[in-house]
């Protein structure tokens, strides 16, 4: 079946440093791959997504390119604030009949510190 | 707003109780999805419906878990004799059918503590 890896955190960065959360998946045909962003309480907000191998997805900084061969969709952002604190969640999206059922990761949290 | 709406947005109930959650999807969105998440992990998939019809359950959808969509609008999802292993947040999302594939919107979920 279709599974999700992100690399374990937490993961603690100083302010404008870079960062790379790592997530690898499995899957059967041509997945979608997301990233999702859930603050302290809330629920989650997509922050960007890849429909197609050697898409990137990008938003607010943070970006992803959907890499068939390494069956990866690794985060980064060259420069983190504190307001990026949050656990992130990385996604995989089957299609055909499974269309919507959302596969996720266990979440990485992460923490900027001033 | 006009974002994925849940309520309530935390329930403490007895052990044995019966609960339920209400979700209203983004307007016009058909189709509308389920999903529960426990402390330090990612959501799981539990059910979803297109318009009034729901199309597939997960195994983790107990016979004392049910959801209605009964008219392709908001939906509802009962949880009866609650158990200590059912504390979680329910998460509702939707998505419109042809927008880019599995592009879904999350609410911002309902806690559930059962004590």
């Amino acid at each position: 079946g279709n599974s999700v890896t992100q690399m374990e955190g937490p993961v603690t960065l100083s302010e404008e440093a870079f960062l790379t959360i790592n997530c690898t998946y499995t899957a059967t045909g041509y997945p979608s791959l997301f990233w999702y962003v859930q603050y302290p309480g809330e629920g989650l907000q997509l922050l960007l997504k890849a429909t197609k191998a050697d898409d990137k997805g990008s938003n607010k900084g943070f970006e992803a390119t959907y890499r068939k061969e390494t069956t990866s969709f690794h985060l980064e952002k060259g420069s983190v604030q504190v307001s990026d604190s949050a656990v992130y969640f990385c996604a995989l999206g089957a299609g055909g009949t499974s269309y919507g059922k959302l596969t996720f990761g266990q979440g990485t949290i992460l923490t900027v510190h001033p | 707003d006009t974002g994925v709406s849940q309520d309530p947005r935390h329930k403490i109930t007895k052990r044995g109780q019966n609960v339920t959650f209400r979700c209203d999807p983004i307007s016009e969105h058909n189709r509308l999805y389920w999903y529960r998440q426990t402390l330090g992990q990612g959501p799981e998939f539990l059910t979803y419906f297109q318009n009034e019809a729901q199309l597939e359950k997960s195994r983790l959808l107990s016979d004392r878990f049910s959801a209605e969509r009964p008219k392709g609008s908001f939906s509802t999802l009962e949880i009866q004799r609650t158990e200590q292993g059912d504390s979680a947040m329910y998460l509702c999302a939707s998505s419109y059918q042809r927008e880019p594939r599995n592009t879904i919107y999350f609410g911002e979920g309902s806690w559930l503590t059962v004590v």
